[in-house]
């Protein structure tokens, strides 16, 4: 089972949104609604942002929401703030019955 | 409050084995799976695999069969993950994650990692 597709890099300034785009198949992406989103700091444990393509878990803020068209699901950060800075990463539960991630967009806020 | 606490770092020698512990606390332990999640350095998340906390009944992903071990000590509510002919190539942090309460497919709690060093 190949990763899921993301960009290597994404780039917004204070108050923009962003879009991170995570490609798969109708294997996974396309087929389920189990695609989940998480950010991580450097040296941290990744956190849950988005479940079940765009469902935001308890406390995570507003700002963060997810879609999904076809094999590509997103997260929409708006409203950019420093402290959005970190890695982000997809991952969708496969027809193989097994979880795959995507490779990871480091977002940058300028 | 509901927190997974891993064991703490290790280096080992190649051909030695590992075993990690993940603690869990502030929820009943066998109600969630457990998954493993690997992460080698300067690289992304890698789904190993999980474990059912009710019957212990492993799931291994592509990659991690043979040398990779989930087993669960429920009387502690604790987690193993062990690692056996341990290769260079399995230096990284080692993730223990929970099912999410409202999803099967996301983890939603996560312990602080554990990073395993393999060098001679």
């Amino acid at each position: 089972q190949s990763a899921l597709t993301q960009p290597a890099s994404v780039s917004g300034s204070p108050g923009q949104s962003i879009t991170i785009s995570c490609t798969g198949t109708s294997s996974d992406v396309g087929g389920y609604n189990y695609v989940s989103w998480y950010q991580q700091h450097p040296g941290k444990a990744p956190k849950l942002m988005i479940y079940d393509v765009s469902n935001r878990p308890s406390g995570v803020s507003n700002r963060f929401s997810g879609s999904k068209s076809g094999n590509t699901a997103s997260l929409t950060i708006s409203g950019l703030q420093a402290e959005d800075e970190a890695d982000y990463y997809c991952s969708s539960y496969t027809s193989s019955s097994i979880v795959v991630f995507g490779g990871g967009t480091k977002l940058t806020v300028l | 409050q509901v927190q997974l606490v891993q064991s703490g770092s290790e280096l080992k020698k190649p051909g030695a084995s590992v075993k990690v512990s993940c603690k869990a606390s502030g929820y009943t332990f066998t109600s969630y799976a457990m998954n493993w999640v690997r992460q080698a350095p300067g690289q992304g998340l890698e789904w190993m695999g999980w474990i059912n906390t009710n019957t212990g009944n492993p799931t291994y992903a592509q990659g991690f069969t043979g040398r990779f071990v989930f087993s669960l000590d429920t009387s502690v509510s604790t987690a193993y993950l062990q690692i056996s002919s341990l290769k260079a190539e399995d230096t990284a942090v080692y993730y223990c994650a929970r099912e999410a309460t409202v999803t099967p497919w996301a983890f939603d709690i996560w312990g602080q990692g554990t990073m395993v060093t393999v060098s001679s």
